[in-house]
């Protein structure tokens, strides 16, 4: 089993709709939480920190469930230049300098 | 944002050549990682460093050096490029938090 596991998609949705990606992790030692941001051919990006309480930044809301390990993002009123691989990404238990990543979730947004 | 750049950009080389991937950051950041990424694949840590004189292999083997001289220099190094090296390497940096800074990537083609 992978230490983060995604759903890869893609996901197709229409402009302006609201999506929604899940991440699973592995290891409840795990404390920081974070979705990047990878367009095709570039580096990730910081998207956002996920904290516990949930939190939001413009359009975009990440939530994190300790309990059952997940952590989502939602994304509202999906403009086209969304489109993108999402990466969730947890720090690993042994060293809260070293990063798990997922193998990221693509999203296309059609006009 | 931190400022963290990468050369050369796109590397076109023959096998058996030794090369050397540069990274620099001006953030003064102490922990410095390199990362391989395959197209449409998750990323790999092959290499992270904690301050000057400390270096570590990551969890993908790799045949690659690296060396941390100055805070802001992490260079990586194949002595002996091989077709199997191809790949896009990621540098990335961070401070006292877990969030991760990457550079914009070299693409490196081995023939």
């Amino acid at each position: 089993r992978k230490e983060v596991e995604q759903d890869p998609g893609p996901f197709n949705v229409p402009e302006g709709a609201t999506v929604a990606f899940n991440c699973t992790y592995s290891n409840s030692a795990s404390q920081s939480f974070f979705w990047y941001r990878q367009d095709c051919r570039k580096e990730p990006k910081l998207l956002m920190s996920v904290y516990s309480s949930g939190n939001e930044d413009g359009r975009f809301t990440a939530q994190l469930n300790r309990a059952s390990q997940y952590i989502s993002l939602l994304i509202r009123d999906s403009k086209l230049s969304d489109s993108a691989t999402y990466l969730c990404v947890v720090n690993r238990a042994d060293s809260s300098y070293k990063l798990i990543f997922g193998s990221g979730t693509r999203l296309l947004v059609r006009p | 944002e931190a400022d963290i750049y990468q050369t050369p950009r796109y590397l076109v080389i023959g096998t058996g050549k030794k090369i050397t991937l540069e990274c620099s950051q001006t953030m003064g950041h102490d922990k410095m990682y390199w990362y391989q990424q395959d197209p449409g694949m998750e990323l790999h840590l092959i290499h992270y460093s904690y301050g000057v004189n400390s270096t570590e292999k990551g969890d993908l083997s790799s045949e690659s050096t690296v060396s941390r001289i100055r805070t802001e220099h992490f260079p990586l190094t194949l002595e002996s490029a091989r077709p199997s090296h191809t790949s896009q390497y990621l540098c990335a940096s961070c401070s006292g938090t877990d969030t991760q800074y990457f550079g914009p990537g070299t693409r490196l083609t081995v023939l």
